[in-house]
């Protein structure tokens, strides 16, 4: 079965302190995953996408498909860091580009 | 380019009545979604609309009819709201590798 598991439903960290969030999947080919963010009351918007090996404001992802893990990280959070993230994953070759979502993670920076 | 808008943003239903939730994309992308959002639930999709003419059901379809009306425009109805459709509901589309959302409609039916 394809599923996109996000372990912690909140992480607290403080300002300047390493963030991980973690993200796991289950799927039999190869995926393309993305991190997507939700600031405070907006709209979802991509934050990255691992085919682009990007660094967004901070944030990194790296696919180890040995672990089946897309963690995202950044070494220093920022306040502005506070919001919802989710993790999900495209099924390769989909027609329709059904993304699969975990069911998010809140990061809390505290000052 | 507006990108993804809905109608409205907020909604109070009764139980039992109706509405149509509105979604249109000006960026001339061929799939649509709406999905719903719940605190530990994450995203789940209720419908998807891979072009004109065509839906089909996502996770949670029970209770939902939609309509792609054209390219532009997909909507979503409740034709007997029930309180356990209490949600934020978002629309979105997809187009250069990534999956636009609109700003959401908070539904709250009493």
């Amino acid at each position: 079965a394809q599923r996109v598991t996000q372990p912690e439903k909140l992480l607290s960290v403080f300002k300047g302190a390493p963030v991980e969030l973690k993200c796991n999947y289950s799927y039999s080919g190869s995926p393309e995953l993305f991190w997507y963010v939700q600031y405070s009351r907006q709209r979802l918007q991509l934050l990255l996408r691992h085919i682009s090996r990007e660094s967004i404001k901070g944030f990194t992802a790296d696919l180890n498909k040995g672990e089946t893990s897309f963690h995202l990280k950044k070494p220093f959070a920022q306040e502005e860091d506070s919001a919802m993230y989710y993790c999900a994953l495209l099924p390769y070759g989909g027609a329709t580009n059904k993304l699969i979502f975990g069911t998010g993670t809140l990061l809390a920076v505290q000052p | 380019n507006a990108g993804v808008t809905q109608t409205p943003k907020f909604q109070v239903l009764k139980t039992g009545q109706s509405m149509t939730l509105q979604c249109a994309q000006d960026m001339n992308h061929n799939s649509m979604y709406w999905y719903r959002q719940d605190p530990g639930m994450g995203l789940r999709l209720i419908y998807y609309s891979a072009s004109e003419g065509t839906t089909d059901k996502g996770e949670v379809p029970n209770g939902y009819n939609v309509s792609r009306l054209n390219k532009r425009e997909f909507s979503l109805r409740l034709e007997s709201a029930a309180p356990s459709q209490t949600s934020v509901y978002f629309c979105a589309s997809w187009g250069s590798y990534e999956q636009y959302f609109g700003p959401g409609t908070r539904l709250t039916v009493t």
